[in-house]
């Protein structure tokens, strides 16, 4: 079936350093993907997304990149900090039958940025 | 942006007894989703819950096991039935507003079923 992975469930990172999160997608159809972030105890935060037809966006602090070739998402996050501990998620957009906008979640990575 | 109450936010429940989970947004919203959050794990769509119509429900999801009401355009409820602990879940409301483009979640309702 057609699904949305990971490719590494926990990811350590030096405060101050960079850190990229990697995403594989297999649905080619999918014009739409988000990343979320997940605080211990919360819901998904909406963090950044990007429509197909870019294959790069920027945001304060988070650059996500998009490769349509070999369906593969990343979340780039500059200067770590603390409070970027949290569990990321990518998420695909799949048009259902009655025309809804649905998400189909991967399967996330847990960021633990070390001070 | 949406602001998305849940209720209750934790329980505990006893195997075999249904819990009903209450979301209330803060602005009318045309589409309302319902997750689940096993343990460790990322998120599965449960059901879109239609405005005055039946909700439709994902691959592996009933009716009966998780009836949906849907009243108004700010409110809907999740009732988890004959509760089992593989029911032990975290369960997310979530609302899709057009004008951001973005689906937003409530906290969520963390459920034990012992």
């Amino acid at each position: 079936g057609e699904s949305v992975g990971l490719h590494l469930p926990t990811l350590s990172v030096q405060e101050g350093d960079n850190s990229i999160i990697n995403c594989a997608y297999s649905n080619s159809a999918s014009d739409y993907f988000i990343w979320y972030k997940q605080e211990s105890g919360k819901g998904p935060q909406f963090i950044i997304d990007i429509r197909s037809n870019m294959d790069k966006r920027q945001g304060q602090r988070v650059t996500v990149l998009l490769n349509k070739t070999v369906k593969h998402l990343s979340l780039q996050i500059a200067a770590t900090q603390p409070g970027d501990s949290a569990v990321y998620f990518c998420a695909e957009n799949k048009r259902s039958n009655f025309g809804n906008e649905k998400l189909t979640f991967g399967t996330g990575t847990r960021l633990t940025i070390i001070p | 942006s949406a602001v998305i109450s849940q209720k209750p936010s934790r329980d505990i429940c006893q195997r075999g007894t249904s819990l009903t989970i209450q979301c209330q947004v803060d602005s009318q919203v045309t589409m309302m989703f319902w997750y689940r959050q096993q343990p460790g794990q990322s998120l599965t769509l449960i059901a879109t819950a239609n405005q005055g119509s039946e909700a439709t429900y994902e691959s592996g999801f009933v009716i009966d096991k998780f009836p949906i009401s849907r009243p108004n355009l700010t409110f809907s409820t999740l009732t988890v039935s004959n509760m089992s602990p593989e029911d032990s879940s975290i369960y997310l409301c979530s609302v899709w507003e057009q004008g951001p483009g973005e689906l937003f979640f409530g906290e969520g309702s963390r459920l034990t079923v012992l």
